[in-house]
């Protein structure tokens, strides 16, 4: 799987939008591009994923750029409950389903 | 719907012990995984299994981790002994059935099993 790049730590004040970059220059037409978070002491819970097309759902946003070098998960009003480790991870479209973790984004929530 | 369960939720041992660890997955979910997290990294997976058969066991260190997934549901990991660098938490995670081509399901995680070897 090709690999991401995300900023170790990003701060962000509650109730105000976070934006989390993540690079994958050398993505494959097949990879989809997922999202996970890790709050402290609990395993990592999945947040979003998508091909090409910018997704939303209930938790976040993913935005894909046009080339798919690049996205941005987006948290539209941030909370204390959402600080925690993100992970950018990029999986090959086929039948294994396999997540190699990178070491993600801390996101720190302040009051 | 109920979580991956997973036990104990805390495990010291010494080195050289044995120890075993349980999971019990999401109902339905046909794929079970076992990931090892040491300090400040992220998960890395030991072994993936597709109902009781095994898909992905490359990350295992085999001379003394092992896991079986009997009747396809419930999993075990263990290890046997233990070296001091396995002091890491153990996830369990499942998903429905990937072996069906194209389709992209989230995994479910537990929230781990935190080993300390003395």
């Amino acid at each position: 799987d090709a690999k991401t790049t995300q900023p170790n730590s990003m701060e962000s004040n509650e109730e105000e939008p976070v934006h989390l970059p993540c690079n994958h220059s050398t993505i494959s037409g097949t990879d989809y591009i997922h999202w996970y978070r890790q709050l402290p002491s609990q395993g990592p819970e999945y947040v979003i994923h998508g091909l090409t097309s910018n997704v939303n759902n209930r938790m976040a946003s993913l935005a894909i750029a046009e080339d798919r070098k690049s996205s941005t998960l987006i948290l539209h009003r941030a909370t204390l409950r959402d600080a925690a480790v993100y992970y950018c991870i990029l999986k090959t479209y086929n039948a294994g389903n396999m997540l190699t973790f990178g070491g993600g984004t801390r996101l720190m929530v302040k009051p | 719907e109920a979580g991956v369960a997973q036990s104990p939720r805390y495990k010291i041992i010494e080195k050289r012990q044995s120890v075993a660890f349980w999971c019990n997955p999401i109902s339905g979910h046909a794929t079970l995984y076992w990931y090892q997290q040491i300090l400040g990294q992220g998960p890395k997976l030991l072994i993936q299994f597709q109902n009781n058969g095994v898909v992905d066991d490359s990350q295992l260190p085999k001379d003394r981790f092992s896991a079986e997934r009997l009747k396809g549901v419930d999993s075990t990991l263990k290890i046997q002994p233990a070296k001091l660098e396995d002091s890491a938490v153990y996830l369990c995670a499942s998903s429905l059935d990937q072996s069906i081509y194209g389709l992209v399901w989230p995994q479910h995680f537990g929230d781990g099993t935190r080993l300390s070897i003395l």
